[in-house]
């Protein structure tokens, strides 16, 4: 099985802020790398797909990066509505999430 | 509009069987496979496995195989995931979701989630 591993788990941060959420994969996925926000409550939604595009209706303000093992979530500008918890997800070989990045306000 | 529609929260004693329901809409559901995660209390997103109403396949996760079954009724458009004795760890939420081809076989539509509490 491939496994996911994010950092940090959780983050306190500023309106207006650059964050970064990495997550690593246990061997090489190419960029079968999806990222998604959850907020209490709520299902997941999708954000990023195969590593770096963006789903449609999400803010620009949301970025992907990265291929193999290595990959980066970046939010150029935090918003009030981005206090959320972030996973990252393979579609490698069938489906493993990271355990997940919560995003809190400072 | 596109979606997965949920039944709706169970309560449930040890033992007992249960099969909760995805109804999908707004897209050809025999064209997409539908997948299961669970979110136990306070904690994160398990993949646990998946079914493809076309064809009648399924995949599970090694850790919920045997534990739960997928399947899905494409006569109305719904999937669905069982169990035939339940136990107390199985109280979490329950999300379906679809994976798309076009976005990497990243889920791109979710059920709003069901709740399973199994207590005596």
């Amino acid at each position: 099985d491939i496994q996911m591993t994010q950092s940090p788990s959780s983050l306190s941060a500023s309106i207006g802020d650059r964050v970064t959420i990495t997550c690593r994969a246990s061997q090489s996925i190419s960029t079968y790398l999806n990222w998604y926000q959850q907020k209490p409550g709520k299902a997941p939604k999708l954000l990023i797909y195969a590593a770096s595009s963006l789903q449609s209706g999400v803010p620009s303000r949301f970025s992907g990066s990265g291929s193999g093992t290595d990959f980066t979530l970046t939010i150029s500008s935090l918003q009030p509505e981005d206090f959320a918890t972030y996973y990252c997800q393979q579609s490698y070989s069938t489906w493993t999430f990271g355990q997940g990045t919560k995003v809190e306000i400072k | 509009e596109v979606q997965l529609v949920q039944s709706g929260a169970e309560v449930k004693k040890p033992g007992e069987s249960l099969k909760i329901s995805c109804k999908g809409s707004g897209y050809s559901f025999t064209n997409y496979w539908i997948g299961w995660v669970r979110q136990m209390p306070g904690k994160g997103l398990e993949w646990m496995g998946i079914f493809y109403p076309g064809g009648s396949d399924s995949r599970y996760s090694p850790s919920f195989q045997g534990q739960v079954t997928i399947s899905a009724d494409k006569s109305i458009s719904t999937a669905y995931l069982q169990w035939s004795s339940l136990k107390a760890s199985d109280t979490a939420m329950y999300y379906c979701g679809r994976r798309n081809y076009d976005t990497r076989d990243a889920f791109d539509i979710w059920g709003q989630g069901t709740m399973v509490t199994v207590s005596s």
